[in-house]
């Protein structure tokens, strides 16, 4: 079974501090993924990642940044935490299969509130 | 018109009964999508695949895709209610590695 495993499940933070979020996968997958959930705004995708040191933007990154140093590890870094940055985080991974596309693993996901 | 849509329900089915959920892509050139279940706090996760043509049957579950009518349905037989959760429409964005996720629709299954 693949298994995606995140740092905290829980995790409050001030208002300008520096969050670390780390997720580790155990299945060689290529691809990881860093989304949030918010009520009634379903997954948005913030960053991925298809490589090691290689990332890309997805739809929300502003206020975000990630760091892929090696193929198992992907974190997501909160620069100067916000109060809009309160949510639900959750890590993904996954194999590309061509002609099939992705099977996405979740996290059990880090509740984030910041204050 | 959203790439992948879902109505967001809540969906209400007596325990017992079939459980009929909808979602709609706009790129015809689609040919894989997923199914997630999603329960209240936790995070989601992958319980149907289906490529191409055809039915899919997992169980109670049954996957159709009406590539005509370019809609994709999840069919949940005898309901439970431990199937009560958001079910999470996926389909795969071309040229990258990304999903395109539909809101999600909730699923509530009454003893």
């Amino acid at each position: 079974d693949v298994k995606v495993t995140q740092s905290s499940r829980y995790l409050v933070k001030r208002t300008g501090e520096k969050v670390f979020l780390e997720c580790v996968q155990d299945m060689d997958h290529e691809n990881m993924f860093w989304y949030r959930q918010d009520p009634g705004l379903g997954l948005r995708l913030i960053y991925f990642s298809y490589d090691v040191k290689m990332k890309e933007k997805g739809d929300i990154p502003e206020g975000y940044s990630v760091s892929r140093e090696k193929k198992e590890r992907f974190s997501l870094i909160l620069e100067s935490a916000s109060t809009n940055q309160t949510s639900m985080y959750l890590c993904a991974s996954s194999l590309f299969r061509e002609g099939f596309g992705d099977e996405q693993y979740f996290g059990p996901g880090t509740r984030l509130t910041v204050t | 018109q959203k790439e992948v849509e879902q109505n967001s329900g809540p969906l209400s089915v007596p325990e017992g009964a079939i459980a009929s959920l909808n979602c709609t892509y706009s790129d015809r050139g689609s040919q894989s999508f997923f199914w997630y279940r999603q329960y209240s706090g936790k995070s989601p996760e992958l319980i149907m695949f289906i490529y191409s043509n055809g039915d899919k049957e997992d169980g109670r579950f049954t996957a159709q895709l009406n590539k005509a009518s370019q809609y994709v349905s999840l069919l949940i037989r005898d309901s439970q209610p431990s199937d009560s959760a958001t079910y999470l429409c996926a389909v795969p964005r071309r040229g990258n590695y990304q999903l395109i996720w539909g809101a999600g629709t909730k699923l509530i299954i009454k003893p």
